[in-house]
């Protein structure tokens, strides 16, 4: 089974601060993907990347940026967090590029004060 | 802009009858179609994928496609209260952007027992 962990489910943090979500998977997968899940927005793509040191940029990249190092871990990072920031966050990896589907992290709530 | 579009429910079944959800997509070389559930609280899971035209059954759940008409559709058989949840339609579209899903933004299903 795929496996992917998201090292925090629950972050409270403050107006301003650094905030680093990790993702990591243990299946060889090249592509990664971070969406945020808001009520009444539905899942949003932030970023996704293709291999490692690769990232583009999904459909609401503002005030987020990311880090591929190395092919198994994906990390999101907010460099100084704002409170319309609170969300979940969830990460993806894709198992087949030919086909589309997706396996989700079991997701980061993050709330910021 | 290329949307899925969902019935945002909720929509109320009793235990034991077909719940059929729905979904429409705007991107006419949309090539790949998911169904994802989500429990309250909890990521997406996948549960379907389709790719061509026509029904594809799994246990109680069958997706159907249908290309022309830009529709795809869930429908659970035998509805248990245990397939409350919210659930995800999610289309990978053809030309640019082609490696991203477009998620609608989901209904709700309750199983009434």
């Amino acid at each position: 089974d795929v496996k992917v962990t998201q090292s925090s489910r629950y972050l409270v943090k403050r107006t301003g601060e650094k905030v680093f979500l990790e993702c990591v998977q243990d299946m060889d997968h090249e592509n990664m993907f971070w969406y945020r899940q808001d009520p009444g927005l539905g899942l949003r793509l932030i970023y996704f990347s293709y291999d490692v040191k690769m990232k583009e940029k999904g459909d609401i990249p503002e005030g987020y940026s990311v880090s591929r190092e190395k092919k198994e871990r994906f990390s999101l990072i907010l460099e100084s967090a704002s409170t319309n920031q609170t969300s979940m966050y969830l990460c993806a990896t894709r198992a087949n590029p030919n086909t589309g589907e997706l396996f989700f992290g079991e997701g980061s709530r993050l709330t910021v004060l | 802009q290329k949307e899925v579009e969902q019935n945002s429910g909720p929509l109320s079944v009793p235990e034991g009858a077909i719940a059929s959800l729905n979904c429409t997509y705007s991107d006419r070389g949309s090539q790949s179609f998911f169904w994802y559930r989500q429990y309250s609280g909890k990521s997406p899971e996948l549960i379907m994928s389709i790719y061509s035209n026509g029904d594809k059954e799994d246990g109680r759940f069958t997706a159907q496609l249908n290309k022309a008409s830009q529709y795809v559709s869930l429908l659970i058989r035998d509805s248990q209260p245990s397939d409350s949840a919210t659930y995800l339609c999610a289309v990978r579209h053809s030309g640019a952007g082609s490696y991203q899903l477009t998620f609608g933004k989901g209904t709700k299903l309750s199983v009434i027992p």
